[in-house]
């Protein structure tokens, strides 16, 4: 049963300290999401990875935030600092690339900033 | 980028028939539509290709309008597990699958 696998599930931190959440895509799929799930903006793009490559983290704040994927099996969502107004349920997506296909999403990283 | 939904919530009776649009500013490829459960990641429902194809999913079915940039998912004869958050997702032509997702629409069937 191929998913793709997020970790932590559930993460309370202080603000001020680094938060790294991980993402598995589903085998073959070369395009990840990341997304950020708020009551207030529903789900917002943060970024958009091909091949590996980032081609849009527009919607990333870049002093704290970063996204990498250092192999094609693992894709990073780094918070540094951490403040509360980054609580969230942050999601990852993996999907074929290919357009019209659609997009799985993982079960997502809760992430409470206290 | 963001497709705009509506209605942004609706309550139900079981049986009653509910309609959800979804409004891109942009030329669209594909729209998706997904529910999800509280606490629950977004489940794919369907996808849509082409202006006015029409797909059904048990008593849930979707229209789109290429020209109009719209898409509609209808939900029809709701039963209790229809509650849950509905987005709708867009894709733009050439975009190389890359989505933009609605802000959703809470829907809530009661007996």
């Amino acid at each position: 049963d191929a998913r793709v696998t997020q970790t932590p599930r559930h993460k309370v931190t202080e603000m001020g300290q680094e938060v790294t959440m991980r993402c598995q895509p589903i085998l073959g799929h070369n395009t990840v999401f990341w997304y950020r799930q708020t009551m207030m903006q529903g789900l917002e793009l943060l970024a958009y990875f091909r091949n590996r490559a980032p081609l849009d983290d527009s919607g990333m704040p870049k002093d704290r935030f970063s996204a990498e994927m250092p192999d094609a099996t693992l894709a990073t969502l780094k918070i540094q600092p951490s403040e509360p107004r980054d609580s969230a349920v942050y999601f990852c997506a993996s999907g074929l690339g290919v357009s019209g296909n659609t997009i799985y999403f993982g079960e997502g990283s809760w992430l409470t900033v206290v | 980028q963001q497709p705009v939904q509506s209605p942004q919530a609706v309550i139900l009776r079981e049986g009653e028939d509910a309609v959800i649009n979804c409004s891109s500013s942009k030329a669209l490829y594909s729209v998706h539509w997904y529910r999800q459960k509280h606490g629950e990641a977004p489940v794919f429902l369907m996808i849509l290709l082409k202006g006015g194809e029409q797909k059904g999913h048990e008593k849930i079915s979707a229209s789109f309008n290429e020209k109009k940039q719209q898409s509609s998912l209808y939900l029809t004869a709701s039963q209790l597990s229809y509650s849950g958050t509905y987005f709708c997702g867009t894709e733009s032509p050439n975009t190389g699958n890359q989505f933009y997702f609605g802000t959703g629409t809470s829907l809530t069937v009661i007996p």
